[in-house]
C-alpha cells in the first residue's frame, strides 16, 4: 500500500456518461496530480492541485475538470465520454520535489 | 519546456545479465531532480531511484545505478544481475525544484528479461 487511495479501481460506463474518479493522498503531502496513461502508451499529464489551489494544468480536455477539497482529496469528473477516454487514470501526491510522486493504484476506465 | 526523451522502445536482457537504459532530457535549469520508475503489467507506477542534479555522485540503490552526466544532460539507469521479476516498463522522468513542480516523464522502455 503506498498511501494512496484511489477509488474506484476499476470502472465500465457508457459513452455519454459522466463519471468521478475519487483521491486520496498519502498523509502530509499536499500535492496532488492527475495522470492519464493510454494503452502501452506513457503518462500524460492532466492537472495539479496543490493545498487546495490548482496549479499547472496539462493536456486536459474541457470535458474534464477536477477539484482538491479542505481535506486533501482530490476528484477528477469526466464528462461526455468518449471511446478514446478509455485509459488507466493515475493520482499522485508528493510532499517535496526531491522525493518525487507516490501513486496510487490508478482506476482503469472503460468506455464502451 | 523540458523534454525527456527515452529512444529505446524495447530492451531485452538475460537473466543475470548487466543492461542500460537510456535517458536524455533537455533544460535550462541548473538544478533539479531526475527519477527512474517501474511499471511491471500490474500497472502500478514504482519509484526505482532518483538523483539530485547538485550531487555529482551517481545513486545506487542495491542492483540499480545510475549514469548522470550533468552536462550531457544524460541519465541512464543500469540494472545488474537482472532478474525476471525486472520485466517491465521502465519511465524517466524529470522534476525541477519547487515545491508544487510535476514531475514531465519520458515515452518508457520496455524490459524483457530472458532466461
Amino acid at each position: 500500500d503506498s498511501g494512496v487511495t484511489q477509488t474506484p479501481k476499476h470502472l465500465i460506463t457508457a459513452t455519454g456518461q459522466r463519471v468521478t474518479l475519487r483521491c486520496s493522498p498519502r498523509s502530509g503531502d499536499l500535492s496532488v496530480y492527475w495522470y492519464q496513461q493510454s494503452l502501452d502508451q506513457g503518462l500524460q499529464f492532466l492537472i495539479q492541485y496543490y493545498n487546495g489551489e490548482e496549479r499547472a494544468k496539462g493536456n486536459i480536455l474541457e470535458r474534464f475538470s477536477a477539484q482538491q477539497f479542505p481535506d486533501l482529496h482530490s476528484e477528477l469528473n469526466l464528462s461526455s465520454l468518449e471511446l478514446g477516454d478509455s485509459a488507466l487514470y493515475f493520482c499522485a501526491s508528493s510532499v517535496g520535489p526531491i522525493y518525487g510522486y507516490t501513486f496510487g493504484s490508478g482506476t482503469r476506465l472503460t468506455v464502451v | 519546456a523540458q523534454t525527456v526523451t527515452q529512444s529505446q522502445p524495447e530492451m531485452s536482457v538475460q537473466e543475470a545479465e548487466t543492461v542500460t537504459l537510456s535517458c536524455t532530457y533537455d533544460t535550462s535549469e541548473s538544478d533539479y531532480y531526475l527519477f527512474w520508475y517501474k511499471q511491471p503489467p500490474s500497472r502500478q507506477m514504482i519509484l526505482v531511484i532518483r538523483q539530485e542534479a547538485y550531487k555529482q555522485q551517481n545513486a545506487t540503490e542495491n542492483r540499480f545505478s545510475v549514469n548522470f552526466q550533468k552536462a550531457a544532460k544524460s541519465f541512464s539507469l543500469k540494472i545488474s544481475d537482472s532478474q525476471l521479476g525486472d520485466a517491465a516498463m521502465y519511465f524517466c522522468a524529470y522534476r525541477r525544484t519547487g515545491t508544487a513542480s510535476k514531475l514531465t516523464f519520458g515515452t518508457g522502455t520496455r524490459l524483457q528479461v530472458t532466461l
